[in-house]
């Protein structure tokens, strides 16, 4: 595909589970985002790859929240014990570095609407 | 600390009305600002970034390093151009793009 592909695109869950959430990026694309969007919230920055390391993971909001990427490619995200706030879209995104500066345009996917009961 | 301040949840204009929606900053070093729109259904997506000068549908959007402000306007709304509008900055490690630091988002909407 084209695109960023995110899944589930839905899950409901029960307050306590672990949760999965995978993101596809776009071939070729070396940086993967994570952020989280509460309902009438803004994006809440979590994780940034850069390869398969991550520079920055100062959002990640617990140590409930974890992150991993493989191959330069395919992201999980994983919630473990989750909580009713952690109940939000989890949106997926990714760009490719052009070198040392690079256009600073994301590519996002449709999101992962995670909600805990 | 970077911060990206959108004062306005909501914006309602009629078409054809100026429009004109507030992003400040705060960043030590030097910024790179884009703003990014979510219309209805629609992914997320990249509008306009300063660094290009650009006019993207009709929309500008000049950095003012004094007033740490990087406000989009545009001078005739229109009604597809409604949808919710991000200001965004980049955050920079080494000499490679880093993430974004989104604000909380502006709804405009333009009534007919």
């Amino acid at each position: 595909g084209a695109g960023v592909s995110q899944s589930p695109s839905n899950k409901v869950t029960e307050k306590g589970k672990d949760v999965e959430l995978r993101c596809d990026p776009i071939s070729g694309h070396t940086a993967l985002y994570w952020y989280r969007q509460r309902l009438g919230q803004g994006l809440e920055f979590l994780i940034y790859f850069q390869g398969n390391s991550a520079p920055d993971k100062s959002g990640l909001p617990s140590d409930r929240f974890s992150a991993e990427r493989t191959g330069e490619s395919v992201s999980t995200l994983t919630i473990q014990r989750t909580q009713q706030e952690d109940s939000a879209v989890y949106l997926c995104a990714s760009s490719p570095i052009a070198g040392a500066r690079n256009t600073g345009e994301l590519f996002f996917g449709e999101g992962s609407r995670l909600t805990v009961l | 600390a970077q911060r990206v301040t959108q004062p306005e949840k909501l914006l309602s204009v009629f078409k054809g009305a100026p429009v004109e929606l507030k992003c400040n900053y705060s960043y030590s070093g030097s910024p790179e600002l884009f703003w990014y729109v979510q219309y209805s259904r629609q992914r997320l997506q990249l509008l306009l970034r300063h660094i290009s000068r650009e006019s993207i549908k009709g929309f500008t959007a000049d950095l003012n390093k004094g007033e740490t402000s990087f406000h989009l306007k545009k001078p005739f709304a229109q009604e597809e151009d409604s949808a919710m509008y991000y200001c965004a900055l980049s955050r920079r490690y080494g000499g490679s793009q880093g993430n974004l630091i989104f604000g909380k988002g502006t709804k405009l909407s333009v009534k007919p």
